[in-house]
């Protein structure tokens, strides 16, 4: 079974640009999570879509955006690009919503970099 | 909201002695603790978790165990193996809060050979 897979791998943006980046999850899984991880401020909750519909988000300004497909892949948007937002962007999926029946399964990452 | 502390930060360990970490957390609504592997270049791999409702969990030679009064929870290592050699993380998070785990800061393993 294919896991999950994150492209682009790498990214280098400019500063002020825009930037997608796409989520396929493990077939079956309807729960796709991001987080955001950097050497500061470790790993970081940004949003989990289920079902297409966000129900829940972190602490992240709006800049930072996502959608889910119907077919479960999803893509995180991020606007107006600053240099604090070069970091490693990682998807996750699962099941289910419940953690404790279907534990999150994370993709290799976005690396982010931005000048 | 939920804070998780993990020590310590680095560990370097000798092949076959045993690796500790230890995590603790502040929300205690927190009822789901899973503990995961990161290698270099590869996104995190879940190597264990356990529920609140449970004090020690184990597999082959990783146990977790899970103090709820003290709000503190530790992931053991023996026997350890050059291949344990990872960053791991710790994380917390309510089951009705859905997918949003609160991870601590990672602990650097070194297993030297």
């Amino acid at each position: 079974k294919a896991g999950v897979t994150q492209t682009p791998r790498y990214l280098i943006k400019t500063r002020g640009q825009q930037v997608t980046l796409s989520c396929s999850p493990i077939s079956g899984h309807r729960s796709v999570s991001w987080y955001q991880q950097t050497p500061g401020q470790g790993l970081q909750f940004l949003f989990e879509y289920f079902s297409e519909t966000q129900r829940n988000k972190g602490n992240f300004p709006g800049r930072f955006s996502g959608r889910q497909f119907s077919n479960s892949r999803s893509e995180m948007n991020v606007s107006t690009l600053e240099l604090g937002d070069s970091a490693l962007y990682l998807c996750a999926s699962s099941l289910a919503r419940q953690t404790e029946n279907s534990p999150l399964h994370f993709g290799n990452g976005t690396r982010l970099t931005v000048t | 909201g939920e804070n998780v502390e993990q020590h310590p930060s680095t560990l370097s360990v000798q092949e076959g002695d045993s690796a500790v970490i230890k995590c603790t957390y502040s929300d205690s609504a927190s009822n789901y603790f899973p503990w995961y592997k990161q290698e270099l270049g590869k996104g995190p791999q879940l190597i264990i978790d356990i529920r609140s409702n449970v004090g020690e969990k184990k597999d082959q030679r990783i146990a977790v165990t899970l103090n709820k009064t003290a709000k503190h929870f530790s992931l053991h290592i023996t026997e350890t193996q050059p291949e344990d050699s990872a960053v791991y993380f710790c994380a917390a998070s309510r089951i009705a809060a859905g997918n949003k785990l609160t991870f601590g800061g990672g602990t650097r393993v070194l297993v030297k050979p």
